[in-house]
């Protein structure tokens, strides 16, 4: 059975750094990408950021280039989003999901994490 | 940026009627890389149709999804009490990757 759980969201002042994590298990990790999409309270669905399964390739959204960076360890089978230089506008349930498509980043999402809240707030 | 647009914004019915929502973008959707997507309150989306028409693994075949180009379909032949939650649709698959989801259809029992 496919889980991937997500730890490290909570309260940050705006303009500091946390960094989420995401253990998946259930599949054979490194062969595919994994992708962190996010919902602000009430709002709809923003992909936020995909990383082949390697590791090798990044991808981010405008909104986030230059400020989040993902990345993974394989051999821990876990994805992770570093978010520095945080707005109010970050304020979000961060999901990680796991790509459909094995050994490319098509960024569909055939399963996803439970989410956790990121609150940025003085 | 591909923009994605859905309509309605509620759609309010019974069980065991029929659904139709609707899913527009503002350029073509390369191979049809359209996904929909089903969000009840306090839940993670679940993945309903990859690839605009092919249903995704466990998902009832009361769902079933259409179109090509720009303009997109989800069905629910007769909806039952579990399927009133918020659908979203969302473009995938383009170069370099990226992904953008429409804001959103609420259906709800009327």
């Amino acid at each position: 059975e496919v889980q991937l759980l997500e730890s490290g969201g909570g309260l940050v002042q705006p303009g500091g750094s946390l960094r989420l994590s995401c253990a998946a298990s259930g599949f054979t990790f490194s062969t595919y990408a994994m992708s962190w999409v996010r919902q602000a309270p009430g709002k709809g669905l923003e992909w936020v950021s995909a990383i082949s399964g390697s590791g090798g390739s990044t991808y981010y959204a405008d909104s986030v280039k230059g400020r989040f960076t993902i990345f993974r360890d394989n051999s821990k089978n876990t994805l992770y989003l570093q978010m520095n230089s945080l707005r109010a506008e970050d304020t979000a349930v961060y999901y990680c999901a796991k790509d459909g498509a094995e050994q490319v980043v098509r960024v569909v999402f055939d399963y996803w994490g439970q989410g956790t809240l990121v609150t940025v707030s003085s | 940026e591909i923009v994605l647009t859905q309509s309605p914004g509620t759609l309010s019915l019974s069980p065991g009627e029929r659904a139709t929502l609707s899913c527009r973008a503002s350029q073509r959707v390369s191979s049809s890389y359209l996904a929909w997507y089903q969000q009840k309150p306090g839940q993670a989306p679940r993945l309903l149709i990859y690839g605009a028409s092919s249903r995704a693994t466990g998902i009832p075949d009361r769902f079933s999804g259409s179109g090509s180009g720009t303009d997109f379909t989800l069905t629910i032949s007769r909806l039952e009490p579990e399927d009133f939650a918020v659908y979203y649709c969302q473009q995938y698959g383009s170069s370099p990757p990226g992904s953008t989801f429409g804001q959103g259809t609420r259906l709800e029992i009327k």
